[in-house]
């Protein structure tokens, strides 16, 4: 079954990058897509954006000049990268597995890590 | 492309048949998928592809619609399935804003 963690830094200072890593066990990353969503607090959910297995991205309009998404498949890994950081970039950030086989819908996530902004 | 969830939110009894609708602002086909989340957790997949359960989803969770209108119902909601639900646009980025189920 496949299990995804997020991992990084809780505490994000204004204008910094904010940084997180996702390890993938117990699949493979071939064939997928993987991808980063976040939720603000008490807010709805806000994708991020994707990468597929080759290396293709995908990023949300609104975020895509501050966002980059990479993968390490040696380490079955992918991170994200969110760069010149807000106090509106506070949330909750989940990563997820964007599967060909349930029709590109997210069918397994992470339990989530919460990201603050704050000096 | 936007999603509009309906209602925000309702107020249900256990036992009560509960739909919640999803209208996208332009035709999606059956791109859509449906998720449920509880506080604190992460989301979970109910159905993609409109009308496809996921594995290990119970059958009283069932989707519909096509193109630019789509439902969620359970039929027979139980104690458990008091939650929020998104419905979600998988070939593009939208989510719906979400529908909060509560307890009558």
């Amino acid at each position: 079954q496949v299990h995804l963690q997020e991992s990084g830094p809780g505490l994000v200072k204004p204008s910094e990058t904010l940084s997180l890593t996702c390890t993938v066990s117990g699949g493979p990353l071939n064939s997928n897509y993987w991808a980063w969503v976040r939720q603000s607090p008490g807010g709805g959910l806000e994708w991020i954006g994707y990468i597929y297995y080759r290396g293709d991205t995908s990023y949300n309009p609104p975020l895509k000049s501050r966002v980059t998404i990479s993968l390490d498949p040696a380490k079955k890994q992918f991170s994200l990268s969110l760069r010149s950081v807000t106090t509106a970039d506070t949330a909750v950030y989940y990563c997820a597995r964007r599967s060909p086989w349930s029709a590109f819908a997210l069918d397994v996530w992470g339990q989530g890590t919460t990201v603050t902004v704050s000096s | 492309i936007q999603l509009t969830q309906s209602p925000s939110s309702v107020s249900a009894s256990v036992g009560d048949r509960v739909t919640i609708t999803c209208r996208a602002s332009q035709a999606i086909g059956n791109w859509l998928a449906w998720y449920q989340q509880k506080p604190g957790k992460a989301p979970r997949l109910l159905i993609h592809s409109a009308s496809t359960l996921q594995s290990g989803v119970p059958s009283r969770f069932s989707g519909n619609g096509s193109e630019t209108d789509f439902s969620l119902i359970i039929s027979g909601l139980q104690p458990e399935d008091f939650a929020t639900y998104y419905c979600h646009q998988t070939n593009s980025f939208p989510f719906g804003g979400g529908t909060k189920v509560e307890i009558k």
